[in-house]
């Protein structure tokens, strides 16, 4: 049971141009999302969190938008640059009774282009 | 501050045996919590300690087993291993038992 989804495991995408990263979660207990980066061999960097009380979230180039009547969050990245070829993985939490335990989408694969 | 660390950061072992792993928190955090990354199930729940008592399990088996100290460092432990329990183990540290999770660079575990 795949309570986060993410359907595109890859995305190429210019330089200088946005990056649109999606994510789908059937849990509506979910009130609680993050993206994390991920680099071969390093473990998950966190990018950006979103409570579910809000519907946008920006830090610098990384804006994240929440869609609860869709279920639905996406991470924009604008402009991409080609450090942010990475693995991105969305991540969702339900509320307060469990804790710090995080359910992960699949990851999409970002390659920008020079 | 220091990142969270985690040692060794790679492990071969054999079928059978046991294997643990340790994790230092970044300091300050009391939180911490273990995923497995392989690559069909992906980035999967351990458990979770917070002040040296764990808060929630995900559903693995009995065989892996963790702890906290009151350091909050903390370790994790996989007995009578499985061909199958080849993955990375990535421990995570957050400041409140929610909120963001800071990810250490992982163990890479090897069992043949």
């Amino acid at each position: 049971d795949q309570q986060v989804k993410q359907n595109s495991p890859s995305l190429s995408v210019q330089e200088g141009r946005i990056s649109i990263l999606n994510c789908d979660y059937t849990n509506s207990m979910f009130d609680y999302f993050l993206w994390y980066k991920k680099y071969p061999a390093e473990g998950p960097t966190f990018l950006i969190s979103i409570s579910s009380i809000k519907d946008k979230n920006e830090d610098g180039r990384f804006t994240v938008f929440l869609n609860k009547s869709a279920k639905h969050l996406s991470l924009h990245i604008v402009p991409s640059q080609p450090g942010d070829s990475a693995v991105y993985f969305c991540a969702a939490s339900e509320k307060e009774t469990s804790g710090s335990r995080l359910t992960f989408g699949e990851g999409t694969q970002l390659t920008v282009n020079p | 501050k220091a990142g969270v660390t985690q040692t060794p950061r790679y492990l071969i072992k054999t079928r059978g045996q046991q294997v643990t792993l340790s994790c230092s928190p970044i300091s300050g955090h009391r939180s911490v919590s273990w995923y497995q990354q392989t690559p069909g199930q992906g980035l999967q729940f351990l458990f979770e300690y917070f002040s040296e008592t764990q808060r929630n399990k995900g559903n693995f088996p009995g065989r892996f087993s963790g702890r906290q100290f009151s350091n909050s460092r903390s370790e994790m432990n996989v007995s009578t291993l499985e061909l199958g329990d080849s993955a990375l183990y990535l421990c995570a540290s957050s400041f409140l038992s929610r909120g963001e999770q800071y990810f250490g660079p992982g163990t890479r575990l090897t069992v043949t």
